[in-house]
């Protein structure tokens, strides 16, 4: 079955203590993206990667750290988190045409992010 | 000026009613367009895309109008199962410059 996959679901911590988000996606796709949802606010784009090495920022990139060392997976690192960040994190992925997004996305189930 | 736009709602419209709703946005290059769904506190999923010669799937219907630089999502016979957010995607740019860009979204709940 096709599908991007997040983990954790629910995470509650404690500011200041690293983290990490996985997201992994089985479609082969190039492109993936991490966005952050909150109320009012839409979902704001955090990094995105155009495919293996290549990670880009987004809008809101502060305090966020990507990688992307293999196609399928595209982590999303809380080195120092804070409250602020408290939020409904989504992972997605597109496949690309001709290096372009094609603009339909599959996201993950989102993953709820708590910081005291 | 947000570079997509859209009116948040909500829109509380009676079951069986039609209902439309627009989105604008500000780059003329845009090239790709989309209607997204979103379920309160799930993920967004792709309803459908939009094409310049309009394209309908069953009750819903997009169009996208370049001149005025807006794309539009028509719900005939609506359901209560339509209750939900619209999101409008919009893409500018090309392969290393290209942007896809959401609006926030515009809320609708179907009423018996």
């Amino acid at each position: 079955e096709a599908q991007v996959t997040q983990n954790p679901r629910y995470l509650i911590t404690v500011t200041g203590k690293k983290l990490t988000v996985t997201c992994s996606q089985n479609m082969n796709h190039e492109y993936m993206s991490w966005y952050r949802q909150d109320p009012g606010l839409g979902l704001r784009q955090i990094y995105y990667s155009m495919n293996v090495e290549v990670t880009d920022k987004g809008d809101v990139p502060e305090g966020y750290k990507v990688s992307r060392k293999e196609k399928r997976n595209f982590p999303l690192i809380l080195e120092s988190p804070s409250p602020n960040q408290t939020s409904l994190y989504f992972c997605a992925s597109s496949l690309s045409k001709g290096g372009t997004p094609t603009g339909e996305l599959f996201f993950g189930e989102g993953s709820r992010l708590t910081v005291l | 000026r947000k570079e997509v736009e859209q009116d948040p709602g909500p829109f509380n419209v009676p079951e069986g009613a039609t209902v439309a709703f627009n989105c604008t946005y500000s780059n003329s290059a845009s090239q790709s367009f989309f209607w997204y769904r979103q379920d309160c506190r799930k993920e967004p999923k792709l309803l459908m895309s939009v094409y310049s010669s309009g394209n309908e799937d069953g009750r819903f219907t997009a169009q996208l109008n370049r001149a005025s630089q807006y794309i539009s999502l028509l719900i005939r016979d609506s359901k209560l199962s339509d209750s939900a957010t619209y999101l409008c995607v919009v893409i500018t740019g090309y392969s290393s410059a290209s942007k896809i860009i959401f609006g926030s979204g515009t809320r609708l709940s179907i009423r018996p």
